[in-house]
């Protein structure tokens, strides 16, 4: 059972566009981390959230924590090529019970 | 950021063999590693939870006995699959939790291919 809901889960976009990805649960965090797989690699760390309303920039990827520290976003800002890949958000409970969402596949076309 | 390595990142076998993958953090302790799977195009599917000194937890219809998980030291967690089968085919990725217990850091994974 998902306890992380991400969407959306395919997203095709023309390079230079914004998008939105988002990750919702019914439970608190007791943090979130964004990461980013590319095919046949280990997903990779992109933030870690922590604070209810925080607020995170990396270069053109600003990523938002919910206040009440159930819901995440990542947006990104005129979106390239190399932007392309699988985009998971995790949420930890309970301090090492960590679950992910389904991801997000995200393709940018120049 | 901390450095999670995974050994092998390749293997192929026969079926009916066993096969062990090493999760090692390298510049970390971790108490507690997870082993994860992921198959194509989907995201990442819990397997169980390792934890230093303790038996593995596993999630609900993973079967222990054929996914056998030792975590004997701080910085290496082993995943064994016994009596491979070709549906065992699939990408296997660890992760070990850092020190404040807020990341995790991911190693490379193994692509195991069952013949």
């Amino acid at each position: 059972t998902q306890l992380l809901e991400q969407s959306p889960q395919f997203l095709s976009i023309q390079e230079g566009e914004n998008l939105t990805v988002y990750c919702n649960s019914s439970s608190v965090f007791s943090s979130l981390q964004w990461y980013r797989q590319e095919p046949g690699e280990g997903p990779v760390l992109l933030v870690t959230v922590v604070t209810g309303g925080e607020v995170k920039k990396l270069k053109r990827l600003t990523f938002q924590f919910g206040d009440a520290r159930k819901d995440s976003s990542l947006h990104i800002t005129a979106a390239q090529p190399g932007d392309t890949g699988l985009y998971l958000c995790a949420g930890l409970y309970n301090n090492n019970d960590m679950r992910f969402g389904a991801g997000t596949r995200l393709t940018v076309k120049p | 950021g901390a450095v999670v390595s995974q050994h092998p990142s390749r293997v192929i076998c026969k079926s009916g063999t066993s096969v062990k993958i090493e999760c090692r953090s390298l510049d970390f302790q971790a108490t507690t590693m997870f082993w994860y799977r992921q198959f194509p195009k989907q995201s990442l599917m819990l397997m169980a939870t390792s934890n230093e000194g303790s038996k593995a937890t596993y999630e609900q219809g993973v079967e222990k006995d054929k996914f056998l998980i030792n975590h004997a030291s701080l910085t290496l967690s082993t995943l064994t699959v016994t009596s491979a089968h070709p549906e065992d085919s699939s990408f296997y990725i660890c992760s070990a939790l850092s020190l404040r217990g807020r990341e995790q850091y991911f190693g490379p994974g193994t692509r195991l291919t069952v013949t």
